[in-house]
């Protein structure tokens, strides 16, 4: 089954710096890479998500790019926000099957 | 409001108690997924539901678990028997046939003393 990487654990950056978390994935089926911030105590929230038939997409701040060679994607976040504080967490899936296997989590602290 | 609910938010029960836990999907979305996050991991897959159909069980979901959506709609997800180890977050999840993207209600966390 897939298994999915994500590093670093823990980052910690200033307000205004870029953040980069970066995830591998082992099974060549998947085709389908969310990412999800999750506040504490709250719900895992989609932030943005990939697809093997693209190599980048962004979304204002934030933008996730997919080697699928090398079986590895990350996120960028630019000009952190201390409301960006959160756990954010990979997945990756497949279209035809719908689960979707996380990675670890990153804990993201912006340092005002 | 018209996202995933879950219902209890929490539960506490005794090792060896039956609890059951209710998860009402976005009304459109015809699949439904649970899983299962302990603290300081990432959710970890249990099972999931296309309309009423249990289409895949992970292999963590042992005897004692059993998840039901008998009419499409909403789910239920009972643990038998419980375990200290059960202790987690329940999270069910709703997605729409053909779009990916996984919808998260607030979760179900379970405390078995």
């Amino acid at each position: 089954g897939e298994n999915v990487e994500q590093h670093p654990s823990t980052l910690s950056v200033q307000e205004g710096d870029s953040a980069v978390i970066k995830c591998t994935y082992s099974d060549s089926a998947s085709n389908y890479f969310p990412w999800y911030k999750q506040e504490l105590g709250k719900r895992p929230q989609l932030i943005i998500d990939i697809r093997s038939n693209v190599g980048e997409k962004k979304d204002q701040r934030i933008a996730v790019t997919l080697n699928k060679t090398a079986k590895h994607f990350s996120l960028h976040i630019t000009e952190t926000q201390p409301e960006d504080s959160a756990v954010y967490f990979c997945a990756g899936g497949s279209t035809s099957y719908g689960k979707l296997t996380f990675g670890q989590g990153t804990i993201l602290t912006v340092h005002p | 409001d018209t996202g995933v609910s879950q219902n209890p938010r929490h539960k506490i029960t005794k090792r060896g108690q039956n609890v059951t836990f209710r998860c009402d999907p976005i009304s459109e979305h015809n699949r439904l997924y649970w899983y299962r996050q302990t603290l300081g991991q990432g959710p970890e897959f249990l099972t999931y539901f296309q309309n009423e159909a249990q289409l895949e069980k992970s292999r963590l979901l042992s005897d004692r678990f059993s998840a039901e959506r008998p009419k499409g709609s909403f789910s239920t997800l009972e643990i038998q028997r419980t375990e200290q180890g059960d202790s987690a977050m329940y999270l069910c999840a709703s997605s729409y046939r053909g779009l990916e993207t996984q919808y998260f209600g607030p979760g179900t966390r379970l405390l078995v003393l």
